[in-house]
């Protein structure tokens, strides 16, 4: 079993739309969770972390549930500049403080 | 957050030869990574870059083929050695920083090996 999971996609979505990215985690001892953003022949761009609380960022709302070891992304009025690849990331504990990453959500959002 | 530079951004390179790559950051930084991005994959750590030692791999990554330098808090190197097309790929340097769990990435090399 992976350590991340994500679903591959893509995802098509309108302009306007809100879409729902989910990830779930392996390791019960994580202790830090991310979305990524990479686009196409770029480095991976960090979005936002993701609190047990969970967090918005305008119209990005990421929310962690520990006990199910789920994250999910929530964009709402999705733009075309939207279209990219999100990648789930969680924090190795153990004090080192490399990332494992999924394998990635890929989304177009369409005129 | 930090600027990180990578170069060389792309090469081609023949079999059996060597290729390093250089990693800038402009500021000190606590932890420097290497990542492999193989095609239509997601990252893989190569291993973490400790300054005045040796690096860290991880499973399936070994230092003779990837040997690793880092000689100070802001540069570090990866050398992808005897290379074969298995190994084209983009390979990214990354940096954490003490008391932030998010990490930041260079650009990138992307690399084949014809």
């Amino acid at each position: 079993r992976k350590e991340v999971e994500q679903d591959p996609g893509p995802f098509n979505v309108p302009e306007g739309a809100t879409v729902a990215f989910n990830c779930t985690y392996s390791n019960s001892a994580s202790q830090s969770f991310f979305w990524y953003r990479q686009d196409c022949r770029k480095e991976p761009k960090l979005l936002m972390s993701v609190y047990s609380s969970g967090n918005e960022d305008g119209r990005f709302t990421a929310q962690l549930n520990r006990a199910s070891q789920y994250i999910s992304l929530l964009i709402r009025d999705s733009k075309l500049s939207d279209s990219a690849t999100y990648l789930c990331v969680v924090n190795r504990s153990g004090g080192r403080r490399a990332l494992t990453f999924g394998s990635g959500t890929r989304l177009q959002v369409q005129p | 957050s930090a600027v990180i530079s990578q170069k060389p951004s792309r090469d081609i390179c023949q079999r059996g030869t060597s290729l390093t790559i250089q990693c800038q950051v402009d500021s000190q930084v606590t932890m420097m990574f290497w990542y492999r991005q193989q095609p239509g994959q997601s990252l893989t750590l190569i291993a973490t870059a400790n300054q005045g030692s040796e690096a860290t791999y991880e499973s399936g990554f070994v230092i003779d083929k990837f040997p690793i330098s880092r000689p100070n808090l802001t540069f570090s190197t990866l050398t992808v050695s005897n290379m074969s097309p298995e190994d084209s790929s983009i390979y990214l340097c990354s940096v954490g920083d003490r008391g932030k769990t998010e990490a930041f990435f260079g650009q990138g090399t992307r690399l084949t090996v014809v």
